[in-house]
């Protein structure tokens, strides 16, 4: 079974910053891949996803995501946070023909002012 | 825009109570999944239900079950509530299986002393 590894759980960053969150799937073929958004006291949702075509996907506030087959990576990155962005972040592959997404542990990403 | 509404944001049990946790969506989707979220675990997926009085096992059911009377709503029942079972839970929808984006409800956090 696919399985997802998401490298740091937390990150603390400071306004303007670069952020890049390392994510990697545990085996190939065809994979859809997902990052999803918690921010506090709200909902999951959806950030970006990969299904095909351009590796470098462009997601909701100004986050984008590389997918690189060869290193089985589906990373995260913003060129410039905003405090706005403190948030919990999850990186998720489908599982299956069910379409199951596999969820990776998360990350923590506190921006300071 | 999709709804998905859990019956309860917090909630205190005993051990050895059976708790029922409830989630309704609006959008009339086929498919609704329960996870739990714990801190670096991510989402765990506890069940999954394709269609109306249709469940699959998910990752972690041991402990849990699952009903789904009508479309809309998708219940997960801890028959005898355990310490262990302390932890977030998420609902989530979709259209069917051939869509991969799941809407997320809120949470209920779940505390059994």
């Amino acid at each position: 079974a696919q399985s997802v590894s998401q490298h740091n759980h937390h990150v603390i960053l400071s306004e303007a910053a670069s952020l890049e969150l390392g994510c990697n799937y545990s085996y190939g073929g065809t994979v859809n891949l997902f990052w999803y958004v918690q921010y506090p006291g709200q909902h999951l949702q959806l950030l970006l996803k990969y299904f095909s075509g351009d590796p470098l996907v462009k997601g909701i506030k100004g986050f984008e995501a590389e997918f690189i087959k060869s290193k089985f990576s589906f990373n995260l990155r913003k060129p410039s946070v905003q405090w706005s962005d403190t948030a919990e972040y999850f990186c998720a592959v489908r599982s299956d023909s069910w379409g199951k997404l596999q969820f990776g542990a998360g990350t923590q990403v506190v921006v300071t002012p | 825009d999709v709804k998905v509404t859990q019956s309860s944001r917090y909630l205190v049990k005993r051990t050895g109570e059976k708790v029922f946790l409830e989630c309704v969506q609006d959008m009339d989707h086929e498919n609704m999944f329960w996870y739990r979220q714990d801190p670096g675990l991510g989402l765990r997926l506890i069940y999954f239900s394709y269609d109306v009085k249709m469940k699959e096992k998910g990752d972690i059911p041991e402990g849990y079950s699952v009903s789904r009377e009508k479309k809309e709503r998708f219940s997960l029942i801890l028959e005898s509530a355990s310490t262990n079972q302390t932890s977030m839970y998420l609902c989530a929808s979709r259209t069917d299986v051939t869509s991969y984006e799941q809407y997320f409800g809120p949470g209920t956090r779940l505390t059994v002393t």
